[in-house]
Parts: structure tokens; C-alpha cells; sequence
């Protein structure tokens, strides 16, 4: 069964563009999750989608977006990079349950350098 | 609300030695728990995870943790370390409720240093 595939893995941008990241999950998960991890603040929440729809998401700016896919495949799209967008970016996927406690599966992340 | 402590941000063993890390959770409901590594430029891999069956839980490459709700704790443990085990360690958790769907709480990571 193959695992949750990011794209691209590594990526450089410059202040003001924009950048759209892919994830597609585990054949039969339905939720998709994205993180930003930076060394300063670790890991964060950004959203979470499941069936299409985004279920929660964390406190980030409006620039931070997402959707998802009824192949359950989701992209996230940052828009006017900033430098402090730089950071390693997470999708994990799981089962889907309604309430969503099971364990998550990473990818292994798509690496973001704005200059 | 829920939210998750790493106590160390670093743990130094020698190869052979104990591992410990900890980790302490706070929630108003009863919480999934769970233990991940990351090597470096990797994803996260999960170790192990605690889901109120039995409170000591193993894992993978000999990993365990212990559930304690008095203490709201959820500490990992290996008996002898390996210089492979060098790598950062996360503890999450979550709680099933309609508001928190989709959403798991991260530590902020314990990077563990094995030395020969």
C-alpha cells in the first residue's frame, strides 16, 4: 500500500509569489491534515479536511488555504510568500473517522524556501 | 481544550543506557495519546499510541509509554538506546469531540542525542 506522497518535496520562491503544495493520502483515507514546521515555533496546526470539507483549522492568515478533492487528494496554496513562510510543510492522512482520533500518517514533507 | 508538555527539549544517552522522555498532557475528556519520531527531513513516524485500553502501551523498536491519569502523564521509555533511536520526538494528543475533529495537539518536540 503506498504511503502518503508530497509534492514537490523541496521548493524556492520569492516574496510575493505564491505556491501551491500537494498531498495525496493513503488509498481509502478520507482526512487530510497540513502542519508547518519551523524551528522557532515546531509544528502547527493548519486545517484539516475530510470528505471535501474543512473540518478545523488552526491560526493561521487568511494567505493559508486548502482544499480537498472527492479522490481525497488536497492541496494547500500560500499566497504573497512571506520569508517567515519558509518551513517544512506536513500532510498526514488517516482513516477518517467522523470524530477523527486515530493515528495519523506523514508524508515526508514539501520543504519551503521563500527568498 | 487540550494541550501537551515535552518537559526536555533535549535528552544526551549513551548508546546501551535508558531512554526516558516525558510528556504531560492536560484535557478536559479522555485523550488519545500518541508518541511520534521524525529523523531528520523526514515525515513523522508513529510509535506507538494509547486509546483507554491498556494504560502501559508498546511500540515499535522497543519503545513503551505508560498512560497515568493521575499524573497526566504519558512518559516513553526504552530500555537500552541505540545510536538509530537519535532523533526528535513528538507526543500528541487528541480527543474525539465534534469541535476538535481532525484536529491533534503536537508537543513541541525532545530531540534525543545518542552517544557511542
Amino acid at each position: 500500500k503506498a504511503g502518503v506522497t508530497q509534492t514537490p518535496r523541496y521548493l524556492i520562491k520569492t516574496r510575493g509569489q505564491q505556491v501551491t503544495l500537494s498531498c495525496s493520502p493513503i488509498s481509502g483515507h478520507r482526512s487530510v491534515s497540513w502542519y508547518q514546521q519551523t524551528p522557532g515555533q515546531g509544528l502547527q496546526f493548519l486545517f484539516e479536511y475530510f470528505s471535501e470539507t474543512q473540518r478545523n483549522k488552526g491560526n493561521f492568515p487568511g494567505r493559508f488555504s486548502g482544499r480537498q478533492f472527492s479522490n481525497s487528494r488536497s492541496e494547500m496554496n500560500v499566497s504573497t510568500l512571506e520569508l517567515g513562510d519558509s518551513a517544512l510543510y506536513l500532510c498526514a492522512s488517516s482513516q477518517g473517522q467522523i470524530l477523527n482520533t486515530g493515528e495519523l500518517f506523514f508524508g515526508e514533507g514539501s520543504r519551503l524556501t521563500v527568498l | 481544550a487540550q494541550s501537551v508538555t515535552q518537559l526536555d527539549s533535549h535528552v544526551s544517552v549513551s548508546e546501551g543506557t535508558p531512554v526516558l522522555l516525558r510528556c504531560n498532557y492536560s484535557s478536559s475528556y479522555s485523550p488519545s495519546l500518541f508518541w511520534y519520531v521524525q529523523h531528520p527531513n523526514k515525515g513523522l513516524q508513529l510509535l506507538l499510541k494509547y486509546t483507554s485500553a491498556a494504560t502501559l502501551v508498546k511500540g515499535i523498536n522497543g519503545f513503551e509509554a505508560e498512560f497515568k491519569k493521575s499524573e497526566t502523564s504519558f512518559h516513553l521509555t526504552k530500555p537500552s538506546a541505540h545510536m538509530s533511536d537519535a532523533a526528535e520526538y513528538f507526543c500528541v494528543v487528541s480527543v474525539a469531540l465534534w469541535t476538535n475533529a481532525g484536529k491533534s495537539t503536537f508537543g513541541d518536540g525532545t530531540t534525543l542525542t545518542v552517544k557511542p
